[in-house]
């Protein structure tokens, strides 16, 4: 069965340095998003992505964080200069489409622990 | 502004007892409510989707149905697999392909 694949699954940063998450959608699918969450909280949106741009972000989603499909199958969210309240699973995910009740597929998340 | 509110936030049951979880949104137009399951440590997996008032969508020892207001999912029958946290999310007309999630249902199923 298709699957979103995401690496690392555990990345461990010191503050202030930049990391980069990876994700390979699944292959048909067209849309492609970040979500976050902060342990014991709820599932927050990042950013949405389609046709090489991004088509919807969240106000969490500002000048420190960028997106980033630099070939037919990887997606990649940059964190620059990290802070300690970076620290959460980030969550790749994958639509084949925009419509309403396209269901959006999750990966297995990259835990981030910036100290 | 668009919010979702899961009850109640953790549930313990016996297998083989039939309960249900409530998930009640308020948002400007609902274009979506689905209905995800989420393991420890794990992304969430995709169960239902939902739209119309009245609509059910059924697996498995598992059913959801939705109103105007709320959605529920029914648990017939536990089994200790079942053990997880339920996010219940909506996708709002003005949200274009974001989801809002709620804080999730934690589920116990004792053998």
């Amino acid at each position: 069965e298709p699957e979103v694949t995401q690496t690392p699954s555990h990345q461990v940063t010191q503050m202030g340095q930049e990391v980069i998450l990876r994700c390979v959608p699944i292959s048909n699918h067209l849309y492609f998003y970040w979500y976050r969450q902060i342990l014991g909280q709820k599932v927050e949106f990042l950013v949405s992505f389609y046709n090489n741009e991004i088509s919807e972000k969240s106000e969490i989603f500002d000048d420190q964080f960028s997106v980033e499909r630099p070939d037919g199958s990887n997606f990649t969210l940059k964190i620059r200069s990290t802070k300690l309240e970076d620290s959460a699973m980030y969550f790749c995910a994958s639509s084949e489409d925009s419509r309403p009740l396209a269901e959006a597929f999750f990966g297995q998340g990259t835990r981030l622990t910036v100290v | 502004e668009d919010q979702v509110t899961q009850s109640p936030e953790a549930l313990r049951l016996q297998e083989g007892e039939s309960s249900s979880l409530n998930c009640s949104y308020t948002v400007s137009g609902l274009r979506g409510l689905f209905w995800y399951r989420q393991d420890p440590g794990k992304g969430p997996e995709f169960l239902f989707t939902l739209y119309s008032a009245g609509e059910e969508k059924e697996k498995e020892r598992l059913k959801a149905t939705l109103t105007k207001k709320e959605s529920f999912l029914h648990i017939t029958a536990p089994k200790p697999e079942d053990s997880a946290t339920y996010l219940c999310a909506v996708k709002p007309e003005t949200s274009g392909s974001r989801l809002t999630f709620g804080e999730g249902t934690q589920l116990t199923v004792n053998p």
